[in-house]
């Protein structure tokens, strides 16, 4: 158990539907990142957090948009659905920023997301 | 924009012999970090390596950052069941992005 947790931990939904994902970082942990995993992309960095604050931005479409609480915990919103936004999201906390130096990421169990 | 890659993609090796993945990325990297994924599992964090030639070593794998700062690889030595995963390395640019390789999936078979 990594500390990181995400809900829901499975989502059906159809095309041009929205959804929120949520996810609440380890104890502690100031930065939240979003991930997408699919069979054909890989593991794409989507965005970073840290303590509130945008801090990088990866391949995340407009469709797509994040924020972080200030209770630290953060939210993935996916509007529009297509098919091809079925995948596995995940959410990972670290405790410094990318580019800060020494950091490790703690991953969540993820979410899937299923587009019918 | 910044790309990684990974050789192999896949990797079949009988247990206790040794494996090694690459991880070459487009762009200069602060630094870069080694990550497993078991089947059904989620990514978990092995190693960051900062500093140009760094070689740092945990018990039978050892990971290389290059003198570049733009490759890396890591070797197991004389595998064992429970390295079977998918090893992937994950490059940071400077703060501005971070890139997944696509991973080397390793099978040992026993």
């Amino acid at each position: 158990d990594s500390g990181v947790t995400q809900t829901p931990k499975h989502l059906i939904t159809a095309t041009g539907q929205r959804v929120t994902l949520r996810c609440s970082p380890r104890s502690g942990d100031l930065s939240v990142y979003w991930y997408q995993q699919s069979l054909d992309q890989g593991l794409q960095f989507l965005i970073q957090y840290y303590n509130g604050e945008e801090r990088a931005k990866g391949n995340i479409l407009e469709r797509f948009s994040a924020q972080q609480f200030p209770d630290l915990h953060s939210e993935l919103n996916l509007s529009s659905l297509e098919l091809g936004d079925s995948a596995l999201y995940f959410c990972a906390s670290s405790v410094a920023s990318l580019g800060s130096g020494r950091y490790e990421q703690y991953f969540g169990p993820g979410t899937r997301l299923t587009v019918t | 924009g910044q790309q990684v890659m990974q050789i192999p993609q896949y990797q079949h090796v009988q247990e206790g012999e040794d494996f090694t993945t690459y991880c070459n990325s487009s762009t200069t990297l602060s630094n870069i970090q080694w990550y497993k994924q078991r089947p059904g599992g989620h990514p978990v964090f092995l190693i960051q390596l900062v500093k140009s030639g760094e070689v740092k070593k945990q018990k039978r794998l050892t990971f290389q950052f290059g003198e570049a700062k733009k490759n890396s690889s890591l070797h197991i030595t004389a595998t064992q069941t429970t390295d079977v995963g998918t090893y992937f390395c994950a490059g940071d640019n400077y703060g501005q992005n971070f890139v997944f390789g696509p991973g080397t999936r390793l099978s040992v078979l026993p």
